[in-house]
């Protein structure tokens, strides 16, 4: 079984601040994890994965995450927050024989204020 | 249009009504998702289809869900006598195949709310 833990249902920055978005996982195999953004009234968007490759993963619009297995965490960041950045962030894991199925946290909503 | 279509956007039925969802995905795509948005909560995987082979339904939450896929292509997510749990957002995705690590692509959901 696999779980995802986004810890912070909401985050709040100010433009230009450091954003930090933080996911635990569970997974009894070797995961895939996933970021995916979904903007209001829009459908989720990858924003980068880790598919055991580099462990420093870089994605769109200026993300990155770091896939550490000791602390079994996936967290995502960026080191200067832009106000379209606003949004709700997914994580997201799977097992490396379907990485659509998926076990996704609950989300967080990440507010940049001016 | 080349991203994955779903409708209708928004249905508003009454508790016992059936409802019809439809998915359309990217062509090529032959993986296709289906999962449930609930207010404030992760998405819940609910049932994949890949090429001809048997869907995966070990997600959906009753046997008042059912899906099909006709012709490898285009999706329909029944839900007989809704009740008013079943109200969220049904998102739809495809893949370019199974057991890859592409990207899922997402419509944009149809929001479901049953009064």
């Amino acid at each position: 079984a696999q779980s995802v833990t986004q810890l912070g249902s909401h985050v709040s920055v100010s433009e230009g601040a450091l954003v930090l978005l933080r996911c635990n996982y569970s997974s009894s195999v070797p995961p895939y994890l996933f970021w995916y953004v979904q903007y209001p009234n829009q459908g989720l968007q990858l924003l980068l994965k880790y598919t055991s490759a580099a462990t420093l993963v870089k994605g769109i619009n200026g993300f990155e995450a770091e896939f550490k297995k000791s602390e079994t965490s996936f967290h995502l960041t960026k080191p200067s927050a832009h106000m379209s950045d606003a949004a709700e962030y997914f994580c997201a894991v799977s097992d490396q024989t379907n990485a659509g199925k998926s076990t996704f946290g609950d989300g967080t909503t990440l507010t940049v204020k001016p | 249009g080349a991203g994955v279509s779903q409708s209708p956007s928004n249905k508003v039925t009454e508790k016992g009504k059936d409802v019809e969802l439809r998915c359309d995905p990217i062509s090529g795509h032959t993986a296709l998702y289906w999962y449930r948005q609930s207010l404030g909560q992760g998405l819940e995987f609910l049932i994949y289809f890949q090429g001809n082979s048997a869907p995966d339904k070990s997600g959906l939450p009753s046997d008042r869900f059912s899906a099909e896929r006709t012709g490898g292509s285009v999706s329909t997510l029944t839900i007989q006598r809704t009740q008013q749990e079943d109200s969220a957002v049904y998102l739809c995705a495809s893949s370019i195949r199974q057991g890859s690590a592409g990207e899922l692509f997402f419509g944009e959901g149809s929001r479901l709310t049953v009064l």
